[in-house]
C-alpha cells in the first residue's frame, strides 16, 4: 500500500480562522476520503475527492465551510474555514486501493479551535 | 442505506478474560466489505481485518478471532486473553462495492466500542 502523510499533525486556531490540511500519498490513487472525528465520535465522512472534478459532500457537510482541492492524484487539501469551538476534532484523509481493496489513513491532524 | 451499530459503548474486562465487540450492519448491496479498525490512545486508525460479502468463514489471527454471519448481518469481533494493551477504541466498518450502482467505495464507521482492560 501507499505511504499517506498528514499534516499538520494538530494546531491550536482562534476562532474565525481557516486551516489547511494537507494529505500526500506517495503513489497516484484515485479515490480520496476527508473524515471528522469529534471528540468522543466516531468518523463521519466530509466528502470524497476525486481527481478532476469537484468534491462530493456528504449531508450536513457543505463546500463553504470544508473546500476541498485535489490538484493531482497524489495530493489533496481540507480546509476549515471561519472556525468555531465546535470545529474541534480530529480530521483524517483516507485512499481507497482498488488492489487490495483496503483503505489507508493518514495520521490525522488534531484541531482545537480557542 | 448503509449503517453499522455497534450497540457496546464501552466494555470493561479483566485482563485475561475474552471478550467480543459486536457489530450489525445494514446494506442493499449484496457485494459489499466488512472491515474492523482499533484507534488506540494515540489517535492512529490500525487496520485489523477486511471481510467481503461472499467468504463467510471465520477468521483466527493469534488472539484475534472473526464470526461472520450474513444470515444475522453481524460480524462480531473476539478478543481472547485480553491483555492491557489491547485497551483502544475499535470500529466496525462497512464499503459496498466500488462502482455498482454509482457507489464510490466510502467507508461507513460505527459508533465505536471502547474496550478497557484492566490488570
Amino acid at each position: 500500500s501507499a505511504v499517506i502523510s498528514q499534516k499538520p499533525s494538530r494546531d491550536i486556531c482562534q476562532r474565525g480562522t481557516s486551516l489547511t490540511i494537507q494529505c500526500q500519498v506517495d503513489s497516484q490513487v484515485t479515490m480520496m476520503f476527508w473524515y471528522r472525528q469529534q471528540p468522543g465520535q466516531s468518523l463521519t465522512l466530509i466528502a470524497t475527492a476525486n481527481q478532476g472534478s469537484e468534491a462530493t459532500y456528504e449531508s450536513g457537510f457543505v463546500i463553504d465551510k470544508f473546500p476541498i482541492s485535489r490538484p493531482n492524484l497524489t495530493f489533496s487539501t481540507l480546509t476549515v474555514s471561519n472556525m468555531s469551538p465546535e470545529d474541534s476534532s480530529i480530521y483524517l484523509c483516507s485512499y481507497f486501493d482498488r488492489l487490495n481493496y483496503g483503505y489507508t489513513f493518514g495520521s490525522g491532524t488534531r484541531l482545537t479551535v480557542v | 442505506a448503509q449503517k453499522v451499530t455497534q450497540a457496546q459503548t464501552e466494555i470493561s474486562v479483566v485482563e485475561k478474560e475474552d471478550v467480543t465487540l459486536d457489530c450489525v450492519y445494514e446494506t442493499r448491496d449484496t457485494t459489499y466489505y466488512l472491515f474492523w479498525y482499533k484507534q488506540p490512545p494515540s489517535g492512529e486508525l490500525v487496520f485489523l481485518i477486511r471481510r467481503n460479502s461472499f467468504d463467510e468463514q471465520n477468521e483466527i489471527s493469534g488472539r484475534y478471532s472473526w464470526n461472520f454471519q450474513k444470515s444475522t448481518s453481524s460480524f462480531n469481533f473476539t478478543i481472547t486473553a485480553s491483555q492491557v494493551v489491547d485497551s483502544a477504541v475499535y470500529f466496525c466498518a462497512l464499503s459496498e462495492a466500488v462502482g455498482g450502482s454509482g457507489n464510490t467505495g466510502k467507508l461507513i464507521f460505527g459508533q465505536g466500542t471502547t474496550l478497557q482492560v484492566k490488570p
